[in-house]
């Protein structure tokens, strides 16, 4: 069955240092794969995303993500946090290339120390 | 920049209440879906909705729930018969037919029932 796995359900890190994010999944077909971004009282807010090409890319706010598809995993990273940053990811892959069904992970919950 | 609007923000009804979450699309989407997160759990997918039909629905959506595109502009979700267990964050999103695009989501309705 289809299924993505973050295997860290919340991560403290000090402002300034760097982040990564795991993330894994489990998908017979080609992976479409997304991170997306909630603030607290917030929608989700997409990353980036990963169709195809490029393995590393590179998204909005600073982050940027490698799709390894020996590892089954689209590790998401920053390479210094900033506070606002405080937020929960979520990784998901998608069904198609046109924004279709996703199924999403548990979540990651970052707090950010000053 | 265009987003997805949903209301109310907040809804609180009570069990055995029928309840419609509203939503309105980026306007030249033709893609729609609905997700839930029950309070600390993964954003789940409930059902997606093409050309004035539903195109796959989750086990989740059972006879309770509905999906309608009453006009050109709304989308919408409604629960015949509340549960506390349908108590939740719904998301609705869209996404357009450009391949290699993402879905966007709204702010999403918080449902409480009681």
């Amino acid at each position: 069955a289809q299924s993505v796995t973050q295997p860290d359900i919340h991560i403290t890190v000090s402002e300034g240092a760097s982040l990564e994010l795991r993330c894994n999944y489990s998908y017979g077909a080609t992976p479409y794969l997304f991170w997306y971004v909630q603030s607290p009282g917030q929608g989700l807010q997409l990353l980036l995303k990963y169709f195809s090409g490029d393995t590393l890319v590179q998204g909005i706010k600073g982050f940027e993500a490698e799709f390894k598809r020996s590892q089954s995993s689209f590790n998401l990273r920053k390479p210094s946090v900033h506070w606002s940053d405080a937020a929960e990811y979520f990784c998901a892959v998608g069904e198609n290339n046109q924004g279709g069904k996703l199924i999403f992970g548990q979540g990651t919950e970052l707090s950010v120390k000053p | 920049e265009p987003e997805v609007t949903q209301t109310p923000s907040h809804q609180v009804t009570q069990m055995g209440q029928e309840v419609i979450l509203r939503c309105v699309p980026i306007s030249n989407h033709l893609y729609f879906y609905w997700y839930r997160q029950i309070l600390g759990q993964k954003v789940e997918f409930l059902v997606s909705f093409y050309n004035n039909e539903i195109s796959e629905k989750s086990e989740i959506f059972d006879d309770q729930f509905s999906v309608e595109r009453p006009d050109g502009s709304n989308f919408t979700l409604k629960i015949r018969s509340t549960k506390l267990e349908d108590s939740a964050m719904y998301f609705c999103a869209s996404s357009g037919q450009a391949v290699n695009t993402e879905a966007f989501f709204g702010q999403g309705t918080r449902l409480t029932v009681v």
